[in-house]
C-alpha cells in the first residue's frame, strides 16, 4: 500500500539550479496539496490541486510552479534555486472530506 | 481568514500520565473540519484524530481524544496513559468544507519521560 510517495527524500542544491520534486499517490484522491516546513514552524501551503488540470496557488507559492496532468501525478518545480527554499517540503493527498494523507517528505538544501 | 493558534510551544509529561494539548482558531463559517496530526523525529505527518464541527461529540481514537468548544473556538487533545512512543511535535490543523487546503499551527512539541 504505497500512500504517498515523494521522490527524492533529500537534495541538495546550488544557487540557480532547479530541480522537480516528484509526487504520486494511488489513493485515487482528487485532492492534492504542496506544503513547505521550515525549522520549528509549522506547515505553510504553496500550491494545491483539486483535480487533474486544476492548480490554485497557496501562501508561499513564489519561485515554484506546479502541473496536474493526471489524478495520481503532482510535482513541484523550483526554478532558480535560492538559499530562502532550504526546507523540507511534504506532499499530500485527500479524499473529500478528509484529512491530509502524507509523503515522508523531501529535505532540500540550497547552497 | 482562517488562523490556528497553539499557545504552548513545548510540553512534556510522565510515561502512563495524561497531557492536554490546546488549540484554538478563527473562521466565520460554521461547518468545518479539525484535525491533529503527530510529527515523530522521523517526520512523517501522521493523521491522530478528525472531528466534523457539525457533530457535537468529541472524537475519540484509542488514547487520543478532543474536547471540542465550538462557541470558544477551541480544540484541544488529550493523550492518555503517555507513552514514550507518543513523543513528537503536534500540529492543529482547520479545513473548512469543500476540501479547501489545511491551515496549521506551529505546533507544540511534547516529551515524554520515563
Amino acid at each position: 500500500n504505497a500512500g504517498v510517495t515523494q521522490t527524492p527524500k533529500f537534495r541538495i542544491l546550488k544557487i540557480g539550479q532547479s530541480m522537480t520534486l516528484q509526487c504520486t499517490q494511488d489513493m485515487n484522491h482528487n485532492y492534492m496539496y504542496w506544503y513547505r516546513q521550515d525549522p520549528g514552524m509549522g506547515l505553510k501551503l504553496i500550491y494545491y490541486s483539486v483535480g487533474a488540470g486544476i492548480t490554485d496557488k497557496g501562501e508561499v507559492p513564489n519561485g515554484y510552479n506546479v502541473s496536474r496532468s493526471t489524478t495520481e501525478d503532482f510535482p513541484l518545480r523550483l526554478e532558480l534555486a535560492a538559499p530562502s527554499q532550504t526546507s523540507v517540503y511534504f506532499c499530500a493527498s485527500s479524499p473529500r472530506g478528509g484529512g491530509l494523507f502524507f509523503g515522508e517528505g523531501s529535505r532540500l538544501t540550497v547552497l | 481568514a482562517q488562523t490556528v493558534t497553539q499557545s504552548q510551544p513545548e510540553m512534556s509529561v510522565q510515561e502512563a500520565e495524561t497531557v492536554t494539548l490546546s488549540c484554538t482558531y478563527d473562521t466565520s463559517e460554521n461547518n468545518y473540519y479539525l484535525f491533529w496530526y503527530k510529527q515523530p523525529p522521523s517526520r512523517q505527518m501522521i493523521l491522530v484524530i478528525r472531528q466534523e464541527a457539525y457533530k457535537q461529540q468529541n472524537a475519540t481514537e484509542n488514547r487520543f481524544s478532543v474536547n471540542f468548544q465550538k462557541a470558544a473556538k477551541s480544540f484541544s487533545l488529550k493523550i492518555s496513559d503517555s507513552q514514550l512512543g507518543d513523543t513528537a511535535m503536534y500540529f492543529c490543523a482547520f479545513m473548512k468544507l469543500g476540501n479547501t487546503p489545511l491551515v496549521f499551527g506551529k505546533g507544540t512539541r511534547l516529551s515524554v519521560i520515563a
